[in-house]
């Protein structure tokens, strides 16, 4: 079965420190997702990427197509960075059945 | 504001009971889509649908039945059927086809005791 791995699965940092989070797939996509998924349980889309590297604020998220790989990365990260980090794939010629999971990242920023 | 709204937020039945979730969003998406998150688990798909009366079963759709009257509208029915229905339940949408993002709903957590 394809399948979606994160990592790390926990992580706890201090304020200020430069976060990267790991999600490798095992076969082609169409795309990738990065979401974040808050205490309350909402899940917020972060961005869609299918090749190179996009950036949004403090957060950037990359991926390399030939290696099956992507990272989220946040700079200067802050307490409210707080959260689950979840990527999420469509694989190639896939049919309408929507997107994969990973388990997620459970970051924690302390001040 | 566009969005997709869940309803209720928390919701508690007693085992034996079907009970009905509600999805509905004002984005004008074609498909949209449920799925159940358990502690330490990815998402996994209950069902979809990419068109106004048709649905299509997902990774793990016993236990489950859903409609699709409606385009904006796709209510979720956990039934007495599913063997553990306590999860949080998340619905989203997104225009169909591959180059388009997807909207989450904010989930319904359901217990049944």
């Amino acid at each position: 079965k394809n399948e979606v791995e994160q990592s790390p699965q926990n992580l706890t940092a201090q304020e200020g420190e430069f976060i990267t989070i790991n999600c490798s797939y095992s076969v082609g996509i169409s795309a990738l997702h990065w979401l974040q998924q808050h205490p309350g349980g909402g899940i917020v889309s972060l961005f869609m990427l299918s090749s190179g590297k996009k950036k949004h604020g403090r957060l950037i998220a990359t991926i390399n197509i030939q290696e099956k790989h992507s990272s989220l990365h946040i700079t200067a990260s802050h307490p409210r960075d707080s959260a689950v980090y979840i990527c999420a794939v469509r694989w190639e010629g896939g049919g309408a059945d929507g997107l994969t999971f990973g388990k997620g990242t459970h970051l924690i920023i302390q001040p | 504001d566009g969005g997709i709204t869940q309803s209720p937020k928390y919701l508690f039945r007693k085992e034996g009971q079907n009970v009905t979730l509600s999805c509905e969003q004002n984005l004008n998406h074609d498909a949209m889509y449920w799925y159940r998150q358990d502690p330490g688990q990815g998402l996994r798909l209950i069902y979809y649908s990419q068109i106004v009366n048709d649905f299509q079963k997902g990774d793990i759709a016993e236990g489950y039945s859903v409609s699709r009257e409606k385009k904006e509208s796709f209510p979720l029915t956990v039934t007495s059927a599913q063997k553990n229905p306590t999860a949080f339940y998340l619905c989203a949408s997104s225009i169909s086809g591959e180059s388009y993002g997807y909207t989450f709903g904010s989930g319904t957590r359901l217990t049944v005791v």
